[in-house]
This record gives structure tokens, C-alpha cells and sequence, in this order.
């Protein structure tokens, strides 16, 4: 069974740093690009950044570039975001999503930030 | 960026009767390998978001057949031939052609 765990979300302050997890079971994780999706309280989805399965491409989306960063450790079948910088605007549940066309996502973890 | 547009955005529908979202492109989402990158999305209330269809009309696995998805170029719907309690939740379409992907807003279906 195909599973998506985030984890390392928590209340920070504006212009601070966090790291996101995503632990991958149940397939081969280093076959999968792999996305960071998130979604604003009471609000619509936002794609954040992806990778391909072998880290050599990123993609962000202009909201994040230059302050996120994605990464994956394929030996322990792990997806990570480096948040820095962070803003209010940034406070979001973020989700894992498997492959190019998402066929798979974690339950989420949340990020607030606030003073 | 692609602009996807969906209507309604609130959808009430009586338990048994069909239901249809309307998703528009701000451009054509046929890709040059000849494959059309829209799915669409299902999130229940306090649940993450699941795919139920692929590239156009693909249903996912453990997807009930009540749901169908049609469409071509810039204009896609998502059908729901009866429509059950358990389809209560916000349905997304989302472009996969042209990154970034980019969701629509968002169709709330609730019952009457």
C-alpha cells in the first residue's frame, strides 16, 4: 500500500526557517518525481515545487523561488522542503504528491506563521 | 501560468440525481506527445485531496463508475451519474501540460 507521511510542521515566526518531511512506503520511491503541494486555510490548492526522481531537476513556483527548496534521499525513500524566509502568506497545510500526475498524497502537515 | 476555470463553484444536488463541473483552460492542454494532462480531484471534508481521473477520462483504481470525465482542448466536466452521500467535498480539476500545474478553484458539492 502506497503511503505519504509528512511531518515537521509547527507554528514559526515570520522570516524563519523550517524543514519539511515526507517519509514514502509501499513502492519504489526512486521511480517517482515527486511534488509539494499546499493548501491555505479555507482555500484552494497551490502547487509549491517538484522533483524528479533522481533529484537532478527542481521546479518551483514563483510564490517560493529563491526561499524554498526541495530535495529527496532516495537511501531512506525521503522527500524534504527547506523553508526559509518564511512569510504569513506561507501558512498552509502542505502535502507530499507521488509522480507526475499525482496519484498519491500524504494527509498533510501544517505550517503557521505567525508572531 | 495556465488559468483553469471552473463552474459552479457551489453545486447543491439532490441524493440520486446527476451532477456536472465545468472546467475551461486559458489554453489548450494537449501536450506534443498527443496526451491531454487534466485530472481531477475529490477532497472530502478533513481529508487530503485524492485523484479520481487521469489524463481526461482515466478513472482511478477503486474510483466508482458513477464518475466520469470527458472533454477535449480547452474545455473538460466532471459527471456524477447519482450522487451519494459520500460525494460531499470540494472537486478540483488541474492542468499537468503546460508547469507549472495549475488547480482550478475549487467546486463545493453539498446536498439539498
Amino acid at each position: 500500500e502506497v503511503q505519504l507521511v509528512e511531518s515537521g510542521g509547527v507554528v514559526v515566526q515570520p522570516g524563519g526557517s523550517l524543514r519539511l518531511s515526507c517519509a514514502a512506503s509501499g513502492f519504489t520511491f526512486d521511480d517517482y518525481a515527486m511534488h509539494w503541494v499546499r493548501q491555505a486555510p479555507g482555500k484552494g490548492l497551490e502547487w509549491v515545487s517538484l522533483i524528479s526522481w533522481d533529484g537532478g531537476s527542481t521546479y518551483y513556483a514563483d510564490s517560493v523561488k529563491g526561499r524554498f527548496t526541495i530535495s529527496r534521499d532516495n537511501s531512506k525513500n525521503s522527500l524534504y522542503l527547506q523553508m526559509n524566509s518564511l512569510r504569513a502568506e506561507d501558512t498552509a497545510l502542505y502535502y507530499c504528491a507521488r509522480a507526475w500526475d499525482f496519484d498519491y498524497w500524504g494527509q498533510g502537515t501544517l505550517v503557521t506563521v505567525s508572531s | 501560468d495556465v488559468v483553469m476555470t471552473q463552474s459552479p463553484l457551489s453545486l447543491p444536488v439532490t441524493l440520486g440525481q446527476p451532477a456536472s463541473i465545468s472546467c475551461r483552460s486559458s489554453q489548450s492542454l494537449v501536450y506534443s506527445d498527443g496526451n491531454t494532462y487534466l485530472n481531477w480531484f475529490q477532497q472530502r471534508p478533513g481529508q487530503s485531496p485524492r485523484r479520481l481521473i487521469y489524463k481526461v477520462s482515466n478513472r482511478d483504481s477503486g474510483v466508482p463508475d458513477r464518475f466520469s470525465g470527458s472533454g477535449s482542448g480547452t474545455d473538460f466536466t466532471l459527471k456524477i451519474s447519482r450522487v451519494e452521500a459520500e460525494d460531499v467535498g470540494v472537486y478540483y480539476c488541474m492542468q499537468g501540460t503546460h508547469w507549472p500545474g495549475t488547480f482550478g478553484q475549487g467546486t463545493k458539492v453539498e446536498i439539498k
